[in-house]
């Protein structure tokens, strides 16, 4: 299974500002994709990051609030803009490559917004 | 369109218990079907999985049946430890396509010694 990797760990931001994560697999991956855990919820997928191309959004994630970027098979980012208390929650990448439909995740970014 | 339910939590259990989180899902076609552990403080980790019916997921002494007839996958383990107390997600994906994953809202497991 790859290795993955987020940067931060967690965070606490104020309201208003945007936060820029980063999810880093140690080997090629075809397919990335952002996920959020709400406090006490399950997970819920924001988007496929695509590389070289726009994210792909789930319904009522847009693109103006959650910025994903793609630039290699290895790296990703998504940003959180313009946040506010509702925001707060776990975000995690994950990874699948083709042919297989297993996922594996990475350790989390925990963010506060106060 | 494709959903996971599960049991609703926490199970508590004393050391040595049985273990069963019930898991059953709606979905088109044939699903793969996967169970996923969050251990405090932790990201998600694939725990077992099956990709067609009646195949059987085993992993750490935890197993689960692919039961296509009752459209299930029971999470199971004969003697939990207290290291198990871990929120466990069940989920399923499609198996062409894009691998898009449905999760379950999860089980809390709090094992006491």
């Amino acid at each position: 299974s790859a290795v993955i990797s987020q940067k931060p760990s967690r965070d606490i931001c104020q309201r208003g500002t945007s936060l820029t994560i980063q999810c880093q697999v140690d080997s090629q991956v075809t397919m990335m994709f952002w996920y959020r855990q709400q406090p006490g919820q399950s997970l819920t997928l924001i988007a496929t990051a695509n590389q070289g191309s726009e994210a792909t959004y789930e319904s009522g994630f847009v693109i103006d609030k959650f910025p994903i970027s793609r630039p290699n098979l290895t790296f990703s980012t998504l940003t959180v803009s313009n946040m506010s208390p509702e925001d707060s929650s776990i975000y995690l990448c994950s990874v699948a490559s083709a042919g297989f439909n297993e996922q594996f995740f990475g350790p989390g970014t925990r963010l506060t917004v106060l | 369109g494709n959903s996971v339910t599960q049991m609703e939590g926490p199970v508590t259990l004393s050391e040595e218990a049985f273990l069963t989180i019930n898991c059953t899902y709606t979905a088109t076609g044939y699903p793969s079907l996967f169970w996923y552990v969050q251990y405090p403080g932790e990201g998600l980790q694939l725990l077992l999985k099956a990709t067609k019916a009646d195949d059987k997921g085993s992993n750490k002494g935890f197993e689960a049946t692919y039961r296509k007839e009752t459209t299930s996958f029971h999470l199971e383990k004969g003697s939990v430890q207290v290291s198990d107390s871990a929120v466990y997600f069940c989920a399923l994906t499609r198996n062409t396509g894009f691998q898009k994953l449905v999760f379950g809202t999860g089980t809390r497991l709090l094992v006491s010694p």
